[in-house]
């Protein structure tokens, strides 16, 4: 399968725990997203990558939320300190340069639960 | 990012019938208008896209529709099947690749 991967797929913590979710692109995908899904909406940016660098974060990312992509190819989003509010579906997202840049694709979702 | 509208926010309808979804923005320099649909657990998935350059376009049973002057855009589901039941979203981007997501509509199709 060589679609955008995410692990954990569920998480379930306890409030004040960090937490550190994984997310591997399509091959050859320059550009990878964050997003954060509340049930009954549709997804909300948190960040964007392009090779290595952090473009653009959104002010739903606070300052506990940090997100890296090292290499340019799998990217890691973290929570320190957890809050209930945290609770929500991470979804990640990763397109190709050029043509079709503007196209994404998903994948399945890493489901954070806070106790 | 700029909001886009999508109604309805449910919609019921008997295997066989048409489908109809919504979608209101207010960025005029948005170009790109894809359509995801998300199954219960999973990621969401592009079924089809349309460019501003573009009214129309069609992938069999399902079609978009762009009205650019209205800055609508609809998503066209014929003859439905139950395993076109899901969340549809639909979306809008400009220059900064970033998509405007709606709230979603769960569509139920009724054997």
């Amino acid at each position: 399968d060589t679609g955008v991967s995410q692990d954990p797929r569920h998480k379930i913590t306890k409030r004040g725990q960090n937490v550190t979710f994984r997310c591997d692109p399509i091959s050859e995908h320059n550009r990878l997203y964050w997003y954060r899904q509340t049930l009954g909406q549709g997804p909300e940016f948190l960040t964007y990558f392009q090779n290595e660098a952090q473009l653009e974060k959104s002010r739903l990312l606070s300052d506990r939320f940090s997100a890296e992509r090292p290499k340019g190819s799998f990217s890691t989003l973290e929570i320190q300190r957890t809050e209930q509010g945290d609770s929500a579906m991470y979804l990640c997202a990763s397109s190709p340069q050029g043509q079709g840049a503007d196209t994404q694709y998903f994948g399945p979702g890493t489901r954070l639960t806070v106790l | 990012g700029e909001n886009v509208e999508q109604h309805p926010s449910t919609l019921s309808v008997q295997e066989g019938d048409s489908a109809v979804i919504k979608c209101t923005y207010s960025d005029s320099a948005s170009n790109y208008f894809p359509w995801y649909k998300q199954e219960l657990g999973k990621g969401p998935q592009l079924i089809i896209d349309i460019r501003s350059n573009v009214g129309e376009k069609k992938d069999q049973r399902i079609a978009v529709t762009l009205n650019k002057t209205a800055k609508h855009f609809s998503l066209h589901i014929t003859e439905t099947q139950p395993e076109d039941s899901a969340v549809y979203f639909c979306a809008h981007t400009g220059g900064s690749y970033i998509p405007t997501f709606g709230r979603g509509t769960s569509l139920i199709v009724h054997p």
